[in-house]
């Protein structure tokens, strides 16, 4: 069964710099969540998407900002970098937002910022 | 506001022992999800089960079982019989209907060690 992708796996970047990762959610998914788990810690919810429309906020720094696609991709997109920016990104998706549907999380995005 | 605790912040037991991870829930919604996710060393994390509020049946499914009582607001998770692959780091989690979101809020996570 399809799940879900993310891109790249792994990133390394400096102080100051910006990144881009992508999330591709299960085929026929309309919701897509971002989370942030830093190291040791639960993850974070950052921010989600429905229908391509952003549904809700969560802890999402104002050098972050995301957006879910036509093809319902979904890219964070995350400037300014800073060192306490290194964490494992998760995206997941699921059926739908108004029910307690199971979330499918993708293997996550490992971000360095050095 | 929501709030999942899971007091025990790392565990360890000898392989074919049981072991229980304790998860305790805060929430005002009378419609809500629970979850809980295994992580293991390879970063990913893995969906084991999720229970809604008004299905307080316990459920087993091979060695894990899981307890989900509502007066005392846990939900409680048991390895029988564990194994070194059982070593991980195991979330609990909740998700509620926030304003048509229903996003996790995920405990701070019980790191499981089987000792072979």
């Amino acid at each position: 069964a399809a799940g879900v992708i993310q891109s790249p796996r792994h990133l390394i970047k400096e102080k100051r710099e910006t990144a881009t990762l992508k999330c591709y959610p299960i085929p026929r998914h309309d919701t897509v969540y971002w989370y942030q788990q830093g190291p040791g810690q639960d993850p974070q919810f950052l921010i989600s998407f429905y229908e391509k429309m952003q549904s809700d906020k969560g802890s999402i720094p104002d050098r972050f900002s995301a957006q879910q696609f036509s093809d319902y991709h979904s890219e964070l997109n995350m400037s300014s970098l800073e060192l306490g920016d290194s964490a494992l990104y998760f995206c997941a998706s699921s059926l739908t937002w108004t029910s307690g549907y199971e979330q499918y999380f993708g293997p996550g995005t490992r971000l360095t910022v050095t | 506001a929501q709030k999942v605790t899971q007091a025990q912040t790392e565990i360890s037991v000898v392989e074919k022992e049981d072991v229980t991870l304790d998860c305790v829930y805060e929430t005002r919604d009378t419609t809500y999800y629970l979850f809980w996710y295994k992580q293991p060393p390879s970063g990913e994390l893995v969906f084991l089960i999720r229970r809604n509020s008004f299905d307080e049946q316990n459920e087993i499914s091979g060695r894990y079982s899981w307890n989900f009582q509502k007066s005392t607001s846990s939900f409680n998770f048991t390895i029988t019989a564990s194994q070194v692959v059982d070593s991980a780091v195991y979330f609990c989690a909740l998700s509620v209907r926030e304003d048509g979101a229903n996003n996790l809020f995920f405990g701070t996570g019980t790191r499981l060690t089987v000792i072979p």
